[in-house]
Protein backbone atom coordinates (compact mmCIF):
# COMPACT_ATOMS: atom_id res chain seq x y z
CA UNK A 1 0.00 0.00 0.00
CA UNK A 2 1.61 3.32 -1.43
CA UNK A 3 -0.32 5.65 -0.53
CA UNK A 4 -0.20 8.94 -2.60
CA UNK A 5 2.63 8.66 -4.97
CA UNK A 6 3.39 11.53 -7.39
CA UNK A 7 6.37 11.78 -10.36
CA UNK A 8 8.48 13.73 -10.96
CA UNK A 9 9.89 14.39 -7.82
CA UNK A 10 11.69 17.66 -9.49
CA UNK A 11 11.02 19.03 -12.14
CA UNK A 12 12.70 22.56 -14.10
CA UNK A 13 11.18 23.88 -17.19
CA UNK A 14 12.01 27.00 -18.88
CA UNK A 15 8.88 29.54 -19.35
CA UNK A 16 6.63 28.45 -21.77
CA UNK A 17 7.37 24.69 -21.73
CA UNK A 18 4.63 22.65 -20.73
CA UNK A 19 4.21 19.57 -18.40
CA UNK A 20 2.19 17.10 -16.88
CA UNK A 21 2.30 16.46 -12.97
CA UNK A 22 0.94 13.05 -11.81
CA UNK A 23 -0.42 12.03 -8.98
CA UNK A 24 -2.13 8.26 -8.03
CA UNK A 25 -3.58 6.86 -4.79
CA UNK A 26 -4.41 3.45 -4.14
CA UNK A 27 -6.70 3.51 -1.45
CA UNK A 28 -10.11 3.56 -2.99
CA UNK A 29 -10.55 7.32 -2.44
CA UNK A 30 -13.11 9.08 -4.35
CA UNK A 31 -11.88 12.48 -3.96
CA UNK A 32 -8.19 13.66 -4.93
CA UNK A 33 -6.95 17.43 -4.91
CA UNK A 34 -4.02 19.19 -5.98
CA UNK A 35 -2.71 21.97 -4.27
CA UNK A 36 0.28 24.12 -4.16
CA UNK A 37 2.80 25.69 -1.72
CA UNK A 38 4.50 28.65 -1.63
CA UNK A 39 6.75 30.45 1.15
CA UNK A 40 4.66 32.74 3.10
CA UNK A 41 1.27 31.82 1.33
CA UNK A 42 0.50 28.01 2.79
CA UNK A 43 -0.88 25.19 0.92
CA UNK A 44 -3.50 26.37 -1.51
CA UNK A 45 -6.03 24.05 -3.45
CA UNK A 46 -5.41 24.64 -7.42
CA UNK A 47 -8.28 21.79 -8.16
CA UNK A 48 -10.03 19.20 -7.16
CA UNK A 49 -12.13 16.53 -8.12
CA UNK A 50 -15.02 14.86 -5.78
CA UNK A 51 -15.60 11.54 -7.35
CA UNK A 52 -14.54 9.95 -11.04
CA UNK A 53 -15.89 12.58 -13.89
CA UNK A 54 -15.68 15.43 -11.57
CA UNK A 55 -13.75 18.26 -11.53
CA UNK A 56 -13.80 22.13 -9.98
CA UNK A 57 -11.88 24.73 -9.33
CA UNK A 58 -10.34 25.79 -6.01
CA UNK A 59 -8.57 29.16 -5.10
CA UNK A 60 -6.23 29.26 -7.77
CA UNK A 61 -6.75 27.44 -10.91
CA UNK A 62 -5.46 29.81 -13.52
CA UNK A 63 -3.03 28.34 -15.98
CA UNK A 64 -3.78 24.68 -14.67
CA UNK A 65 -6.15 22.12 -15.90
CA UNK A 66 -7.04 18.47 -14.60
CA UNK A 67 -7.76 15.52 -15.74
CA UNK A 68 -9.24 12.92 -13.32
CA UNK A 69 -8.19 9.46 -15.68
CA UNK A 70 -9.65 6.87 -13.29
CA UNK A 71 -10.58 6.30 -9.57
CA UNK A 72 -6.66 6.26 -9.14
CA UNK A 73 -5.21 8.90 -10.73
CA UNK A 74 -5.70 12.55 -11.20
CA UNK A 75 -3.07 14.56 -13.25
CA UNK A 76 -1.99 18.65 -13.49
CA UNK A 77 -0.96 20.17 -16.43
CA UNK A 78 0.71 23.09 -17.06
CA UNK A 79 -0.11 24.51 -20.59
CA UNK A 80 2.42 26.95 -20.84
CA UNK A 81 4.53 27.29 -17.62
CA UNK A 82 5.32 31.04 -16.13
CA UNK A 83 7.90 31.71 -13.37
CA UNK A 84 4.97 32.52 -10.91
CA UNK A 85 4.42 29.07 -10.96
CA UNK A 86 7.64 28.33 -9.31
CA UNK A 87 6.41 25.99 -6.66
CA UNK A 88 6.25 22.38 -4.72
CA UNK A 89 2.82 20.90 -5.48
CA UNK A 90 0.74 18.22 -3.85
CA UNK A 91 -1.93 15.91 -4.69
CA UNK A 92 -3.90 14.87 -1.92
CA UNK A 93 -7.06 12.48 -1.56
CA UNK A 94 -9.70 11.46 0.56
CA UNK A 95 -12.28 8.74 1.45
CA UNK A 96 -16.05 9.56 0.68
CA UNK A 97 -17.47 11.72 -2.04
CA UNK A 98 -19.02 15.04 -0.86
CA UNK A 99 -18.67 13.86 3.18
CA UNK A 100 -16.37 16.73 4.70
CA UNK A 101 -15.40 14.06 7.23
CA UNK A 102 -12.14 12.12 6.17
CA UNK A 103 -8.93 12.97 6.59
CA UNK A 104 -6.78 13.44 3.24
CA UNK A 105 -3.51 11.94 2.65
CA UNK A 106 -0.89 13.69 0.83
CA UNK A 107 1.67 12.26 -1.59
CA UNK A 108 5.35 13.51 -0.95
CA UNK A 109 5.21 16.43 -3.13
CA UNK A 110 6.51 17.41 -6.67
CA UNK A 111 9.05 20.72 -6.42
CA UNK A 112 8.85 22.15 -9.33
CA UNK A 113 11.22 25.24 -10.59
CA UNK A 114 10.25 27.69 -13.90
CA UNK A 115 12.84 29.64 -15.22
CA UNK B 1 -14.48 33.13 2.59
CA UNK B 2 -12.90 31.29 5.84
CA UNK B 3 -9.59 32.41 6.70
CA UNK B 4 -7.26 30.44 9.07
CA UNK B 5 -4.51 31.79 11.18
CA UNK B 6 -1.43 30.49 13.25
CA UNK B 7 0.42 32.86 15.49
CA UNK B 8 3.22 32.59 16.22
CA UNK B 9 5.15 31.33 13.02
CA UNK B 10 7.86 29.97 14.74
CA UNK B 11 8.51 28.59 18.68
CA UNK B 12 11.43 27.12 20.31
CA UNK B 13 11.09 25.17 23.46
CA UNK B 14 13.38 23.14 25.71
CA UNK B 15 13.08 19.24 25.76
CA UNK B 16 10.43 18.12 28.45
CA UNK B 17 8.55 21.17 27.80
CA UNK B 18 4.56 20.97 27.74
CA UNK B 19 3.27 23.45 24.49
CA UNK B 20 0.04 24.24 23.13
CA UNK B 21 -0.18 25.39 19.22
CA UNK B 22 -3.07 27.87 18.48
CA UNK B 23 -4.68 27.79 15.36
CA UNK B 24 -7.64 30.15 14.92
CA UNK B 25 -10.31 30.42 11.58
CA UNK B 26 -13.15 32.57 10.84
CA UNK B 27 -16.15 30.75 9.77
CA UNK B 28 -17.63 28.56 12.93
CA UNK B 29 -19.76 26.51 10.06
CA UNK B 30 -16.83 24.00 9.68
CA UNK B 31 -17.41 20.33 9.17
CA UNK B 32 -14.06 19.21 10.83
CA UNK B 33 -10.54 20.60 11.75
CA UNK B 34 -7.49 18.82 10.90
CA UNK B 35 -4.15 19.21 12.06
CA UNK B 36 -1.17 18.16 10.06
CA UNK B 37 2.25 17.62 10.86
CA UNK B 38 5.20 18.64 7.66
CA UNK B 39 9.01 17.34 8.14
CA UNK B 40 11.57 19.49 5.55
CA UNK B 41 11.06 18.48 2.29
CA UNK B 42 8.07 16.36 2.84
CA UNK B 43 4.62 16.16 2.62
CA UNK B 44 2.30 16.72 5.07
CA UNK B 45 0.96 13.54 7.57
CA UNK B 46 -2.27 13.99 8.86
CA UNK B 47 -1.83 13.78 13.16
CA UNK B 48 -5.77 14.66 14.28
CA UNK B 49 -8.93 15.09 13.02
CA UNK B 50 -11.93 17.03 15.33
CA UNK B 51 -15.35 16.49 13.68
CA UNK B 52 -17.52 19.31 14.15
CA UNK B 53 -19.26 17.77 16.80
CA UNK B 54 -16.21 16.77 18.81
CA UNK B 55 -14.45 18.52 21.07
CA UNK B 56 -11.30 17.11 21.26
CA UNK B 57 -9.54 14.27 19.78
CA UNK B 58 -6.07 12.88 21.39
CA UNK B 59 -3.23 10.38 20.19
CA UNK B 60 -0.33 9.63 22.16
CA UNK B 61 1.17 12.70 23.79
CA UNK B 62 -1.33 14.83 20.99
CA UNK B 63 -4.40 16.30 22.10
CA UNK B 64 -6.04 18.61 19.86
CA UNK B 65 -9.26 20.79 20.91
CA UNK B 66 -11.94 22.80 19.20
CA UNK B 67 -14.18 25.38 19.71
CA UNK B 68 -16.28 26.49 17.21
CA UNK B 69 -18.79 29.21 18.86
CA UNK B 70 -14.92 31.29 19.78
CA UNK B 71 -12.94 29.88 16.24
CA UNK B 72 -10.31 28.49 17.88
CA UNK B 73 -8.08 25.10 17.69
CA UNK B 74 -5.31 23.96 20.25
CA UNK B 75 -2.80 21.13 19.51
CA UNK B 76 -1.46 20.27 22.56
CA UNK B 77 1.91 18.10 22.57
CA UNK B 78 3.25 16.70 26.08
CA UNK B 79 6.69 16.38 27.09
CA UNK B 80 8.29 17.73 24.15
CA UNK B 81 10.96 15.79 22.18
CA UNK B 82 13.59 16.85 19.64
CA UNK B 83 11.33 14.42 16.99
CA UNK B 84 8.89 16.90 17.25
CA UNK B 85 10.25 19.53 15.56
CA UNK B 86 8.59 20.05 12.38
CA UNK B 87 5.83 22.60 11.07
CA UNK B 88 2.68 22.10 12.10
CA UNK B 89 -0.25 23.23 10.14
CA UNK B 90 -4.11 23.01 10.82
CA UNK B 91 -6.86 23.10 8.07
CA UNK B 92 -10.11 24.05 8.30
CA UNK B 93 -12.89 21.75 6.28
CA UNK B 94 -16.34 24.13 4.98
CA UNK B 95 -18.55 23.19 2.64
CA UNK B 96 -18.88 19.58 0.47
CA UNK B 97 -15.70 17.53 -0.60
CA UNK B 98 -13.79 18.25 1.98
CA UNK B 99 -11.84 21.17 0.55
CA UNK B 100 -9.44 22.54 3.59
CA UNK B 101 -8.31 25.64 4.28
CA UNK B 102 -4.83 25.64 5.51
CA UNK B 103 -3.05 28.23 7.99
CA UNK B 104 0.45 29.16 7.10
CA UNK B 105 1.58 26.55 10.01
CA UNK B 106 3.83 27.00 12.68
CA UNK B 107 7.44 25.44 12.73
CA UNK B 108 8.65 23.81 15.90
CA UNK B 109 11.94 23.60 17.17
CA UNK B 110 12.56 21.81 20.19
CA UNK B 111 16.06 21.87 22.15
CA UNK B 112 17.94 18.97 23.32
Amino acid sequence: NAGVTQTPKFQVLKTGQSMTLQCAQDMNHNSMYWYRQDPGMGLRLIYYSASEGTTDKGEVPNGYNVSRLNKREFSLRLESAAPSQTSVYFCASSGLAGVSTDTQYFGPGTRLTVL
Amino acid sequence: KQEVTQIPAALSVPEGENLVLNCSFTDSAIYNLQWFRQDPGKGLTSLLLIQSSQREQTSGRLNASLDKSSGRSTLYIAASQPGDSATYLCAASTGANSKLTFGKGITLSVRP
